[in-house]
């Protein structure tokens, strides 16, 4: 079963703020959000995760709702290299196996 | 600093071949990954090993051996390839610091093989 839910695609103006929502009801209290991207034909690549409180780095921001149950990722003026398929995973750290699970994720298109 | 490095780049082999990708990594991580992804799907976990020593099977093992060499090194083998394993392969790493695991994943470049 899925943990998360995200939209298929999206398009955003290059220099303008993408915001990629991703929905997870059932994620459960020791459990991390973590989003990757994926630019055409490379290995994924991280971007950022957090718990519960919003997280910011280089790349981008995590807005995590206050019941959990859904996060979007912010970056904050896209250029045209962001475009990529963006997953947005959770994960319990305390678990021995460790695995991530990527879903078919959302394809996100930047315009000139 | 390689990163995560996996060879081959590109393999064609035809059904009932074996072959063996090679995936190693500088980092001195202690966990790592092998994932598959078809066109137009996310990435499917096939086996990793958290640690050196131990391998274990992810959504997709069927049809697939791993072997943890050392540290470093984790390979994959396809004993008798079919159609259906043709795919692109993506070899990851990252940290483990007790049992809490760290999932900032670096992946590889990947090997894209075909299977007729």
């Amino acid at each position: 079963d899925a943990k998360t839910t995200q939209p298929t695609s999206m398009d955003c103006a290059e220099g303008r703020a993408a915001n990629l929502p991703c929905n997870h009801s059932t994620i459960s209290g020791n459990e991390y959000v973590y989003w990757y991207r994926q630019i055409h034909s490379q290995g994924p690549q991280y971007i950022i995760h957090g718990l519960k409180n919003n997280e910011t780095n280089e790349m981008a921001s995590l807005i995590i709702t206050e019941d959990r149950k859904s996060s979007t990722l912010i970056l904050p003026h896209a250029t045209l290299r962001d475009t990529a398929v963006y997953y947005c995973i959770v994960s319990d750290r305390g678990s021995t196996l460790g695995r991530l699970y990527f879903g078919r994720g959302t394809q996100l298109t930047v315009w000139p | 600093n390689a990163g995560v490095t996996q060879t081959p780049k590109f393999q064609v082999l035809k059904t009932g071949q074996s072959m063996t990708l090679q995936c190693a990594q500088d980092m001195n991580h202690n966990s790592m990954y092998w994932y598959r992804q078809d066109p137009g799907m996310g990435l499917r976990l096939i086996y990793y090993s958290a640690s050196e020593g131990t391998t274990d099977k992810g959504e997709v093992p069927n049809g697939y051996n791993v072997s943890r060499l050392n540290k470093r090194e984790f390979s994959l083998r396809l004993e008798s390839a079919a159609p259906s394993q043709t795919s692109v392969y993506f070899c990851a790493s990252s940290v483990r610091q007790g049992l809490m695991v760290n999932e900032k994943l670096f992946f590889g470049s990947g090997t894209q093989l075909s299977v007729l």
